[in-house]
């Protein structure tokens, strides 16, 4: 069974940073793109970051670029989203969710979510 | 960046009855186009990828349609447990992009 765990979320400053965690189970990690997708308080979804299997390559949201860095270890089944520069509207849930191939595709899977409040 | 416009925004249906919504492209997307499924306080889940393909699981009163710039999901036969929020997605072009949504509710 394909599991995806988020976890990292919680309170912040205007800012301030946190690192998301994405703990993957019941699928080879390494053979899938994978992403992290919001949603903010009663809104709808938005892309944020993706990466390709390795990792050598990733894509990110205008709203994000150069505040934000997608990772991976492989060896770890695990995703990373590093969140600097927090703002206000950067509060949301953060989902992680795989993508249904290697080359990129839908999502065919999603975690259950983290939530990310940035207040004072 | 490619704009998704998703139609109606809220949509009132029977349990039974037959519930369509749109989702329109500002470019085309070819069939690269996903539809999700979110329930209140839940992640959401893929219903349709390729346009037209069901996902695994996915019963059959689910349906896919389109190319291009204009695509549709319609629900066959409204179940109680098909109301929800309907999102589309677009995975053709970076960014990738999401509609805003179609509240789909009891009538």
């Amino acid at each position: 069974e394909v599991q995806l765990l988020e976890s990292g979320g919680g309170l912040v400053q205007p800012g301030g940073s946190l690192r998301l965690s994405c703990a993957a189970s019941g699928f080879t990690f390494s053979s899938y793109a994978m992403a992290w997708v919001r949603q903010a308080p009663g809104k709808g979804l938005e892309w944020v970051s993706a990466t390709t299997t390795s990792g050598g390559s990733t894509f990110y949201a205008d709203s994000v670029k150069g505040r934000f860095t997608i990772s991976r270890d492989n060896s770890k089944n695990t995703l990373y989203l590093q969140m600097n520069s927090l703002r206000d509207e950067d509060t949301a849930v953060y989902y992680c969710a795989k993508r249904i191939s290697s080359s990129g595709g839908s999502f065919d899977y999603w975690g259950q979510g983290t939530l990310v409040t940035v207040s004072s | 960046e490619v704009v998704m416009t998703q139609s109606p925004a809220t949509l009132s249906v029977s349990p039974g009855e037959r519930a369509t919504v749109s989702c329109r492209a500002s470019q085309s997307v070819s069939s690269s186009l996903a539809w999700y499924q979110q329930k209140p306080g839940q992640a959401p889940r893929l219903l349709i990828y390729g346009a037209s393909t069901r996902a695994t699981g996915i019963p059959a009163r689910f349906s896919g349609s389109g190319s291009g710039t204009e695509f549709t999901l319609t629900i066959s036969s409204l179940q109680s447990e098909d109301f929800a929020v309907y999102y589309c997605h677009q995975y053709s072009n970076w960014p990738l992009t999401f509609g805003g949504g179609t509240k789909v509710e009891i009538k």
